[in-house]
């Protein structure tokens, strides 16, 4: 099957960039989606097919796919941003999807 | 952008039955296919299963013996039964919407806002 490899954690100063990475194989070839889990709360679609916004999240959060590594760009980072990130990708030999292990951000 | 809630116990007994049911409303549920993930204490997430409000499924390998999703369109809800439960099956539940498959993806734009389910004699 196929799997998603996060690192457990990224920590970041204020008003830096963030960059939270998910690596497969060939992931290039797929969509990858991100969410945001801050504590206590469901997750938030942030991004959906590499790079796209669903509407309300802000400019700050961007994403890119190539290679065996996506990554998702947190730009100027706030202290709200502090949460827990997953990837996902659909597989499409089983028609499930796949989460990666999660990513936590910490904000300095 | 449709809005979900899950309900069922929030306890348990081992080797029993976990019954969940998740509403929808702010559209039908005759539109997506509709999941269950859930998330043990501190850990990530898990795929548990979904289904076509025609009533097809897939369910996730680790699971599937002890899984059952089922949708019931007149009242615009799905549930989820998880047979046999164990203190490992103890975890926040979510429903989430799947919208079709396009371009050999989809995602789960849609989340319920969870419920913790307690596997404890």
């Amino acid at each position: 099957s196929y799997v998603l490899t996060q690192p457990p954690s990224v920590s970041v100063a204020p008003g830096q960039t963030a960059r939270i990475t998910c690596g497969g194989n060939n992931i290039g070839s797929k969509s990858v989606h991100w969410y945001q889990q801050k504590p206590g709360q469901a997750p938030v679609m942030v991004v959906y097919d590499d790079s796209d916004r669903p509407s309300g999240i802000p400019e700050r959060f961007s994403g890119s796919n190539s290679g065996n590594t996506a990554t998702l760009t947190i730009s100027r980072v706030e202290v709200g941003d502090e949460a827990d990130y997953y990837c996902q990708v659909w597989d499409s030999t089983t028609d499930h999807p796949v989460f990666g292990g999660g990513t936590k951000l910490t904000v300095l | 952008q449709v809005q979900l809630q899950e309900s069922g116990p929030g306890l348990v007994k081992p080797s029993e039955t976990l019954s969940l049911t998740c509403t929808v409303s702010g559209g039908s549920i005759s539109t997506y296919y509709w999941s269950w993930i859930r998330q043990p204490p501190g850990k990530g997430l898990e795929w548990i299963g979904y289904i076509h409000y025609r009533g097809s499924t897939n369910y996730n390998p680790s699971l599937k013996s002890r899984v059952t999703i089922s949708v019931d369109t007149s009242k615009n809800q799905f549930s989820l039964k998880l047979r046999s439960v164990t203190a490992a099956d103890t975890a926040v539940y979510y429903c989430a919407s799947l919208p079709p498959i396009k371009g050999s993806t989809t995602y789960f734009p849609d989340w319920g806002q969870g419920t913790l389910v307690t596997v404890s004699s």
